[in-house]
């Protein structure tokens, strides 16, 4: 769901690790869910993205996996390198009568070590 | 998806004056385009979904005679900080609709964003 916090949660993962980075949004409505990568200064860039028909998608070393039950998604990244260190955006999309209500969680910043 | 593209990236004013920013979208007709901004170590707060030839929608909180929305175009919407103060200082970033991998036009492209300080 929407959240505003001064201190983003950390993840920091040894290169070559897997990452799991979860996410927990808060309307059970919500039909489509993206994750975003917004590197320091930028803008945020599309990951990947899944509908709530679904319980798990695949990229490239990247997989989305959704538990409508207990509202939860999680990012996996397989074998971490340091240029997927950023902080990591998950957002809900509500369609609400044709308007789209997009929210974005509070993020989660990912420290790749070498 | 989308590419879109902002101008200025970086911008300095004083207090009291207005600064506009800039968001194109380059390779995709946009009807509706979306304001966020974004403090240090914080998520992104939708301000405001421009709608093309349109008044602008704006979230709860924000004040439309300060953020000033125009989006006379398929291609440009453009967001003007009027009386430009201090705690306006933030990270504006623009963003419009365009096709997912999963199909259909929710999916959001942002630009790279837009630094703007006020001192």
């Amino acid at each position: 769901g929407e959240s505003v916090g001064l201190h983003l949660p950390t993840l920091s993962v040894q290169e070559g690790d897997n990452s799991i980075i979860n996410c927990a949004y808060s309307n059970s409505a919500s039909d489509y869910f993206i994750w975003y990568k917004q590197e320091s200064g930028k803008g945020p860039q599309f990951i990947i993205d899944i509908r709530s028909n679904m319980d798990k998608r695949q990229g490239q070393r990247v997989t989305v996996l959704l538990n409508k039950t207990v509202k939860h998604l999680s990012l996996q990244i397989a074998a971490t390198q340091p240029g997927d260190s950023a902080v990591y955006f998950c957002a809900e999309n509500l369609n609400s009568g044709g308007y789209q209500k997009v929210t974005f969680g509070i993020g989660t910043k990912l420290q790749v070590i070498p | 998806g989308a590419v879109v593209s902002q101008h200025p990236s970086w911008v300095i004013c004083k207090s009291g004056t207005s600064v506009k920013i800039e968001c194109r979208s380059l390779d995709f007709q946009a009807t509706t385009m979306f304001w966020y901004r974004q403090f240090p170590k914080q998520s992104l707060m939708l301000m405001a979904t421009s709608n093309e030839g349109s008044k602008a929608t704006y979230e709860q909180g924000v004040e439309k005679d300060k953020f000033l929305i125009n989006h006379a175009s398929l291609t440009l919407s453009t967001l003007t900080v009027t009386s430009a103060h201090p705690e306006d200082s933030s990270f504006y970033i623009c963003s419009v609709g365009g096709f997912g991998t999963s199909g259909g036009l929710e999916t959001q492209y942002f630009g790279p964003g837009t630094r703007l300080l006020v001192l």
